[in-house]
């Protein structure tokens, strides 16, 4: 089946670095999402890409679907300690039959002050 | 504006006793409904979704079930629940057609079954 490989996996950074994490996949999407979860909560929607080749922002965040449609990167810039937590990208098709919005298997962030 | 609702926040059960989780969506009509499972600093597990009143799809065999008895409502069920069924349970929505902006999560819920 269609799979997403996000990594990495976890990441250690300073406060005041900038993060980049990316998924890929061998299949094809039309949409590629970002999620935050903060521990304990459910997760929230940071940016959604809807064509290939589209740059984001949202605010800090910057995030590209890829051109060949089969991968997608989440920069983060001069983190700060409330971006602590685990960034999931998920991916779907229009068209295809409902619950196929894949995720990976999530980055968890943390950062040191 | 939607909201999602999901409760309880947290829930502590015997193995063997049933369950009940509950969802519901406000500000919408004919959404579809998803019910995935995270076990500790892991993924989203996809359980169950639905795409209408009474249609429910199960992606993976286990020990639970669910019903949609209502547009906006939707419940995770167990009739005996088992140690493995420990995690944090989230519900999501989407509309249920034109252009997809993706899930909204709720605030999940945190089964431990002891």
């Amino acid at each position: 089946g269609q799979q997403l490989n996000q990594s990495p996996q976890s990441m250690f950074i300073q406060e005041g670095e900038d993060v980049s994490m990316n998924c890929t996949s061998s299949s094809i999407f039309n949409t590629w999402l970002w999620y935050k979860q903060d521990p304990g909560e459910g997760p929230v929607l940071l940016i959604a890409l809807y064509k290939a080749g589209e740059l984001t922002s949202n605010g800090r965040l910057t995030a590209q679907f890829g051109i060949t449609r089969k991968d997608s990167f989440l920069n983060i810039s001069a983190s700060i300690p409330s971006d602590v937590g685990i960034y999931f990208c998920a991916a779907l098709n229009y068209g295809g039959s409902q619950g196929n919005l894949i995720f990976g298997k999530g980055t968890k962030l943390s950062v040191k002050p | 504006s939607q909201t999602i609702h999901q409760w309880p926040a947290t829930l502590v059960q015997p193995v063997g006793s049933p369950l009940s989780l509950e969802c519901t969506v406000e500000g919408t009509s004919n959404p579809n409904l998803y019910w995935y499972r995270q076990a500790a600093g892991k993924g989203l597990q996809l359980l169950f979704y639905s795409v209408g009143i009474g249609q429910i799809s199960s992606e993976v065999p286990q020990n639970l079930s669910a019903s949609r008895p209502q547009d906006r409502q939707f419940i995770l069920s167990s009739k005996k629940l088992l140690l493995s069924d420990s995690g944090f349970y989230l519900c999501a929505w989407e509309k249920g057609q034109g252009r997809l902006y993706g899930y909204t999560f709720g605030s999940g819920t945190r089964l431990t079954v002891v």
